[in-house]
């Protein structure tokens, strides 16, 4: 079985300020984890992945995040947030193999001028 | 670019009529899901495909039908759609067991 924790249901920080959103997960087999960005009334958008190689991944717009296998953690980082990074964002757990995937409740960002 | 299509992209029906919803990709995978997002919440598995295998949600309501003609398109018919179906409609494509790209969404709403 997975799960995924995400610690916090929003988040708020001003605009050119740092940006973490955390992550944690469970997994019985070796996970891929992914983190989505969601603006209003769209789809999903994935901004980046792991699967395995670096555990350093960079995504889109600036974001990157660390896979921590001793912490079990897959935190969002962006040293400066822009106005347009205000959106929900999902971190999502998939089991090495499986198709389907646990996603975290979502934590929402806003971004203050 | 290949991309996961979806429309319409705002469907407004009755209660009880009868609505399908519509979903297309150009990326030639071979897993297609569908979604329900309700406001403020994570996105919640409905049914997928594996090829041309169906694989439904456990508490998915027997309210949700999916088809799937060929590799391209999928379809999410709800038989008698109430209140409560009123939500987001996300369809999600991957290849194998990797990353899901999702399309726009639809915007159900129910009067």
């Amino acid at each position: 079985a997975q799960s995924v924790t995400q610690l916090d249901s929003h988040v708020s920080v001003s605009e050119g300020t740092p940006v973490l959103l955390r992550c944690n997960y469970s997994s019985s087999y070796s996970p891929s984890l992914f983190w989505y960005v969601q603006h209003p009334n769209k789809g999903l958008q994935l901004l980046l992945k792991y699967t395995s190689a670096a555990t350093l991944v960079k995504g889109i717009n600036g974001f990157e995040a660390e896979f921590k296998k001793s912490e079990t953690s897959f935190h969002l980082t962006k040293p400066s947030a822009h106005m347009s990074d205000a959106a929900e964002y999902f971190c999502v757990v998939k089991p090495g193999g499986y198709q389907k995937v646990t996603f975290g409740i979502g934590t929402k960002l806003q971004v203050i001028p | 670019d290949a991309m996961v299509i979806q429309n319409p992209r705002y469907q407004v029906t009755q209660f009880g009529k009868p609505v399908t919803l519509s979903c297309s990709q150009t990326l030639n995978h071979n897993v297609m899901y569908w979604y329900q997002q309700k406001s403020s919440q994570a996105p919640k598995l409905l049914f997928h495909y594996y090829d041309k295998d169906f694989n439904n949600e456990a508490d998915t309501p027997d309210n949700f039908q999916s088809r799937r003609p060929n590799t391209s398109f999928c379809f999410l018919d709800i038989r008698s759609p109430g209140l409560g179906d009123a939500a987001m409609y996300l369809c999600a494509t991957s290849s194998g067991s990797y990353e899901q790209y999702f399309g726009p969404g639809t915007r159900l709403t129910v009067t």
